[in-house]
């Protein structure tokens, strides 16, 4: 158990609708971070946040935005959903900026 | 970030060591080598990283070479729960977010 949680572990959805993912970071970590893994895909870095700040944006599309709140935890929103969009979506913590823990990941599916 | 190299697969026998290389021959001085596993679609986990000295912890040891071009990953007695992906990153510590490579697709064999 890495202390990161994800919620929720699967989702199906349809085209074109929103889906909100959460994520809650280990006990003190400050930065979040969001990843994606489509099928026999690499893990793409989407995005981290760092005390509530955006730190950093890698491959994210347009239709997804994402947020980190006050207690620190993050939601992901994907928008005008896609089957393109059908993915495991993981979100990491860290301390510092050193070794990332990883939570067991969100399953998308859209139909 | 520096490019590492892995082997795509590679084969080990129950109980026996699993030593996974990597390259990394454009490190720099202030970068670390990470490793993490990804075992099956779960979250990936973190298993040792270093900087020049060889490291040691519970799960693995981490045999960097003097020149820090290449590194070797050692699992001393491979279980079948090892069966994973191993992915070998270099990044300085205070960096930003991992940059995961292809890896190495490791498979512990009864």
């Amino acid at each position: 158990d890495s202390g990161v949680t994800q919620t929720p572990k699967h989702l199906i959805t349809a085209t074109g609708q929103r889906v909100t993912l959460r994520c809650s970071p280990r006990s003190g970590d400050l930065s979040v971070y969001w990843y994606q893994q489509s099928l026999d895909q690499g893990l793409q870095f989407l995005i981290q946040y760092y005390n509530g700040e955006e730190r950093a944006k890698g491959n994210i599309l347009e239709r997804f935005s994402a947020q980190q709140f006050p207690d620190l935890h993050s939601e992901l929103n994907l928008s005008s959903l896609e089957l393109g969009d059908s993915a495991l979506y993981f979100c990491a913590s860290s301390v510092s900026t050193g070794e990332l823990f990883f939570g067991e990941g969100s399953r998308l599916t859209v139909l | 970030d520096a490019k590492t190299t892995q082997p795509p697969s590679m084969d080990c026998a129950e109980g026996r060591a699993a030593n996974l290389p990597c390259n990394h021959s454009t490190i720099s001085g202030n970068e670390y080598v990470y490793w993490y596993r990804q075992i099956h679609s779960q979250g990936p986990q973190y298993i040792i990283h270093g900087l020049k000295n060889n490291e040691t912890n519970e799960m693995a040891s981490l045999i960097i070479t003097e020149d820090r071009k290449s590194s070797t990953l050692i699992l001393p007695h491979a279980t079948l729960r090892d069966t994973a992906v191993y992915y070998c990153i270099v990044r300085v510590a205070t960096g930003p977010h991992l940059v995961f490579g292809k890896g190495t697709r490791l498979s512990v064999i009864a």
